[in-house]
């Protein structure tokens, strides 16, 4: 059964700073990662889609890496702003679900201007 | 705009009332998905339907039923609430299997049962 872990829960950190959130899966045989960000009482708004022959994807100040054999994944937000201000969610498309998302439990972030 | 559309956005139902959640979307996408979302518990899927014609239970398909109308539409019907289903639910599309493609989501639908 996959499983998918997002340490840490909850983090905060002061306008300018880098932001580095981490997604761990336990089964390798994925098709995709995708990484989310969800506003309060809002819905999903896809970031960024890895596929599972891809090491990274960059989007603006955006940029997602893809370690398979790790099972690993990261989320790099260069320059933070307020704006950035949000959850994010890691999920992954893998055989072991019928190819199905799986979710993290999302990391809470606060950045203070 | 393109997307997932997703009808009523807030609805209140008394214990034992029935609703249907509606949900479309114009992407050409085959295959679609219904989600719960509760505090602590993460992004459950109550049901999918990987293709037009086809539906089949997620994680959590009590007490819920779905039919997907034609390729654009997927519904879920609660046919006796309960307070259990409070909670926000979430529609999403995709290409079921297809590495090139994610999934888009909706806004939601916050539901509360008293």
């Amino acid at each position: 059964k996959q499983e998918v872990t997002q340490i840490p829960a909850a983090l905060s950190v002061p306008e300018g700073e880098n932001l580095v959130l981490n997604c761990s899966f336990t089964d390798s045989a994925i098709y995709n990662l995708q990484w989310f960000r969800q506003d309060p009482g809002k819905g999903l708004t896809s970031l960024l889609l890895i596929q599972s022959s891809q090491r990274e994807q960059t989007s603006g100040r955006l940029n997602a890496s893809l370690d398979k054999s790790s099972g690993r994944s990261t989320l790099y937000i260069a320059a933070s702003q307020p704006g950035d201000s949000a959850t994010y969610l890691c999920a992954v498309s893998s055989k072991a679900a019928g190819n199905k998302l799986t979710f993290g439990g999302g990391t809470r972030v606060l950045v203070k201007p | 705009n393109a997307g997932v559309t997703q009808t009523p956005k807030f609805q209140v139902l008394k214990t034992g009332q029935s609703m249907t959640l509606q949900c479309a979307q114009d992407m050409n996408h085959n295959s679609m998905y219904w989600y719960r979302q509760d505090p602590g518990m993460g992004l459950r899927l109550i049901y999918y339907s990987a293709s037009e014609g086809t539906t089949d239970k997620g994680e959590v398909p009590n007490g819920y039923n779905v039919s997907r109308l034609n390729k654009r539409e997927f519904s879920l019907r609660l046919e006796s609430a309960a307070p259990s289903q409070t909670s926000v639910y979430f529609c999403a599309s995709s290409e079921l299997g297809h590495p090139n493609y994610g999934y888009t989501f909706g806004s939601g639908t916050r539901l509360t049962v008293v």
